[in-house]
């Protein structure tokens, strides 16, 4: 069992739809991270959060929409998605530098 | 630009030997490493890192070697057993703007035959 829960763990959606992804940790860690994953591919960074706060935009497009409501829950809004946004997106948080990430389980995207 | 590269795409292992997994990177920046397993349709699992003032680290079957003066490190798993069939990824840790964030190899999927 995972410690960070990711949910839905499958997502279909249109292109002119809003949704949101969901991630929750009670681990204390104050770090919490989205990242994307394409198949075959190693996964990369979208944002990070430190305290709250977003300390990290990898010039992510903003049809994606982090928020971080509270030490322990970050969501990732959705809206006006395209095709090639699907993939496999993964929550992460981490306690202190050097420490390793804990990752959720992901949740599918598959936008049509 | 990729920074941490794992050449070998794919391993294959017969069950009971070692096997060895290798990443290389460019950044000297980096002073943290780890190696990641991951299965279909589950997230990354950590196995084991090593900080860049060590040169081993072990943990029960898994061993990470450093050099740095190479630029490379590898995951040694002996013995190899059918669960460890898996993707192994190769990480980084750098810092940014006072935030950590990781960079990930390619990864290099392993496959433990009995």
């Amino acid at each position: 069992d995972t410690e960070v829960t990711q949910t839905p763990k499958h997502l279909v959606m249109g292109m002119t739809n809003k949704k949101s992804l969901k991630c929750e940790q009670h681990m204390g860690h104050r770090a919490m991270y989205w990242y994307k994953q394409k198949a075959k591919k190693p996964p990369e960074l979208m944002f990070v959060y430190s305290y709250e706060k977003l300390s990290i935009n990898e010039s992510v497009p903003s049809r994606f929409s982090p928020e971080c409501p509270n030490s322990s829950l970050l969501n990732l809004h959705l809206h006006a998605l395209q095709p090639e946004d699907s993939a496999l997106y993964l929550c992460a948080s981490s306690q202190d530098r050097g420490r390793p990430h804990h990752f959720g389980n992901g949740t599918r995207l598959t936008v049509t | 630009d990729q920074q941490v590269k794992q050449n070998s795409p794919s391993l294959s292992v017969q069950e009971g030997r070692i096997s060895i997994l290798n990443c290389d990177y460019t950044n000297s920046m980096f002073d943290y490493f780890l190696w990641y397993k991951k299965y279909p349709a589950e997230g990354p699992t950590f196995l084991i890192s090593i900080s860049s003032i060590k040169d081993k680290n072990e943990d029960g079957r898994f061993t990470v070697f450093l050099n740095k003066s190479a630029k490379h490190l590898s995951l040694h798993i002996v013995p190899s057993q059918p669960g460890d069939s898996a993707v192994y990824f190769c990480a980084a840790i750098t810092s940014l703007q006072g935030a950590q964030k990781l960079v990930f190899g390619q990864g290099t999927r392993l496959t433990i035959n009995p």
